[in-house]
This record gives structure tokens, sequence and C-alpha cells, in this order.
């Protein structure tokens, strides 16, 4: 059963474009909602993460955007760069309850010019 | 600099072969995690730890063991049990199991010869 469900699988955008990955997930005890980047060959790095008590979290040109009542959030990436080429993925956890992450299959970003 | 070192960076083991992986960390974390990534699948739980002398079997365990004597390291073996053991094996560490962010290595690609 798979906890986190992310959409596309890949995605291509165009230059200074913007990026849109989602995720939707079931457990609504999840409290803590983070993205990780991961660039070919290396391990993931946390991005951007969000707790349910806000609907939008903004860091430079990364956004998360939350519905509690949908149970989705989604990553959006404004002026897409080469550079932000990698593959993302969304996770989730019950904090308070000291879970590890769960995560979503990923999402394979290219950024063409 | 502080961070989690894999090694090797790349592995093969042969049929009927036991393999082990090193982890280890100068972050002073106590919780590790071992996920496994293939293409498409994202990333998957096999065991963690969130102190040391303990750990829990994650949603993949079978045929992994994993051991936890030092807080600094969290090995783990790939027995001849499992099948399907050509995978990216990523280690991971967090400050507590109720501090969120993941810290990852850079990963063991292991391949059968």
């Amino acid at each position: 059963q798979q906890q986190v469900k992310q959409s596309p699988q890949s995605l291509i955008v165009q230059k200074g474009g913007i990026s849109i990955i989602n995720c939707a997930y079931e457990n609504t005890a999840f409290d803590y909602f983070p993205w990780y980047q991961q660039f070919p060959g290396k391990g993931p790095a946390l991005l951007i993460a969000i707790r349910p008590d806000v609907s939008e979290k903004k860091e430079g040109r990364f956004t998360i955007s939350f519905n509690k009542s949908a149970k989705q959030f989604s990553l959006h990436i404004m002026d897409s760069q080469p550079g932000d080429s990698a593959t993302y993925f969304c996770a989730a956890s019950i904090n308070s309850g000291n879970t590890p992450l769960v995560f979503g299959k990923g999402t394979r970003l290219s950024v063409i010019a | 600099d502080g961070g989690i070192t894999q090694s090797p960076k790349y592995l093969f083991r042969k049929e009927g072969q036991n393999v082990t992986l090193s982890c280890e960390q100068n972050l002073n974390h106590d919780a590790m995690y071992w996920y496994r990534q293939d293409p498409g699948q994202g990333l998957r739980l096999i065991y963690y730890s969130q102190i040391v002398n303990d750990f829990q079997k994650g949603d993949i365990a079978e045929g992994y063991s994993v051991s936890r004597e030092k807080k600094e390291s969290f090995p783990l073996t790939v027995t001849s049990a499992q099948k399907n053991p050509t995978a990216f094996y990523l280690c991971a560490s967090r400050r507590d199991s109720a501090n969120e962010k993941l810290f990852f290595g850079s990963g063991t690609q292991l391949s059968v010869l």
C-alpha cells in the first residue's frame, strides 16, 4: 500500500517556466511534509518542508502548497533553471509519533533551455 | 566536515555471498536509517535505529540485517536470502527520532555479478 502518491513520474519544463509536482496522502495522522532533491549519484537533500498548520511556505523560488481537506500538497518551482534538473521526492511522517519518513516514488525533472 | 560517509561507492556481490555496506556519521545523531532506491520506486525503508543497541524492521527488511553497536555506525548486511539485491542503498540520520531533518549519505550502488 503506497502511503504517499506522487505525480508526475517525469516532467520536462522550459527554462524560466514553472515546475509543479503533486503528492497525495491517505493517513490523516501525518503532520510533517518535506520535499527532497536528489542529483544523480548523490543522496537526497532536504529542500523545503511544511506542517499542516499553514497552507503555503515559500523559500526563494520553491513553494509548498498544502491542502489539508484534500490531503494533497505540491511543490512549485518558479523560474525553473537547468540546475534544478534532478529527482524530487515528497515525503510524510507522523512526527509526534517519531515515525520514519515515508517517501513518494519521485519525479524526474528536466529543465531545458 | 560533519556528515554521513557510506562505503564503498560501488559493490559487487556474487551468488550466495553476504556483503556489508558501511555507514558512519559524525553528526552525533541518535537515529539512523537504511533506504533502498530502485528506479521509479522511490525510497523504501529497510531498517532503522533510534538508539544504540536497538533497531526496528522497515517495510522491506527480508534478506537484510543490521547492527547498532556504536552511535556513529549502522552497517547493513545484504544476505544471500535477498534474491534481488541490485539497487542504490542510502543511509541517513537525524538528530533524534523527533527532529525532522534527515541527512543522507552519498549512497552505495550494489550490483550482482
